[in-house]
């Protein structure tokens, strides 16, 4: 079973576009993390949220947690967004990370 | 500040051959914990710790051994490699786990292993 289910898993856009990933959870949860893996493997990340809403630059993550449902929007998208994104949630003591399997965006410029 | 190091970036060992992946941080964190990266599938949990001499199991933590003899070091250990520990490994780290507010993971670049 997953615990964390993403959608779209693949999302082709062209540059400038607005778009928006994704994800949902089935367990409560302590918080959730968005992740983005780029072609050569190395993950950041992007954002940890436990409620509401946060913006960095042309990204921003929010969070409903009664619906448990999160969503990650970029907007005016470049070809440099080009990656995976994962999502990922920490569930009962915060130490056990469940991963979602990712969302693989190429934007076209 | 060098964050997390992971070392080999390659590996290809021989069923039954053992080694050790190995994790360093510098940011003074708690928590660290070992992943593995399979296609298809997500990142999944193989072991973590919650700061020096502890540590615990997460989902996929068998043919592994870890230990945490000091806060920056977490090295994972495969005893007996098997073709089915081929696979993408990602060391973590975080101040506190999934806990609080402004904990995120740090990833080291990741190890691909293959076991032949």
């Amino acid at each position: 079973k997953n615990e964390v289910e993403q959608s779209p898993q693949n999302l082709t856009a062209q540059e400038g576009e607005f778009i928006t990933i994704n994800c949902s959870y089935s367990v409560g949860i302590s918080a959730l993390h968005w992740l983005q893996q780029h072609p050569g493997g190395g993950i950041v990340s992007l954002f940890m949220l436990s409620s509401g809403k946060k913006k960095h630059g042309r990204l921003i993550a929010t969070i409903n947690i009664q619906e448990k449902h999160s969503s990650l929007h970029i907007t005016a998208s470049h070809p440099r967004d080009s990656a995976v994104y994962i999502c990922a949630v920490s569930m009962g003591t915060g130490n056990q990370f469940y991963f979602g399997t990712g969302t693989s965006l190429t934007v076209i410029p | 500040n060098a964050g997390v190091t992971q070392t080999p970036k390659f590996q290809v060992l021989k069923t039954g051959q053992s080694m050790t992946l190995q994790c360093a941080q510098d940011m003074n964190h708690e928590y660290m914990s070992w992943y593995r990266q399979d296609p298809g599938m997500g990142l999944r949990l193989i072991h973590y710790s919650v700061g020096a001499g502890i540590t615990d199991q997460g989902e996929v933590p068998n043919g592994y051994n870890v230990s945490r003899s000091t806060t920056e070091d977490f090295p994972l250990r495969l005893l007996s490699a098997a073709p089915s520990q081929t696979s993408v490994y990602f060391c973590a780290s975080s101040y506190s786990g999934g806990q609080g507010v402004g904990s995120p993971l740090h990833f080291g670049n990741g190890t691909r292993l293959t076991v032949t």
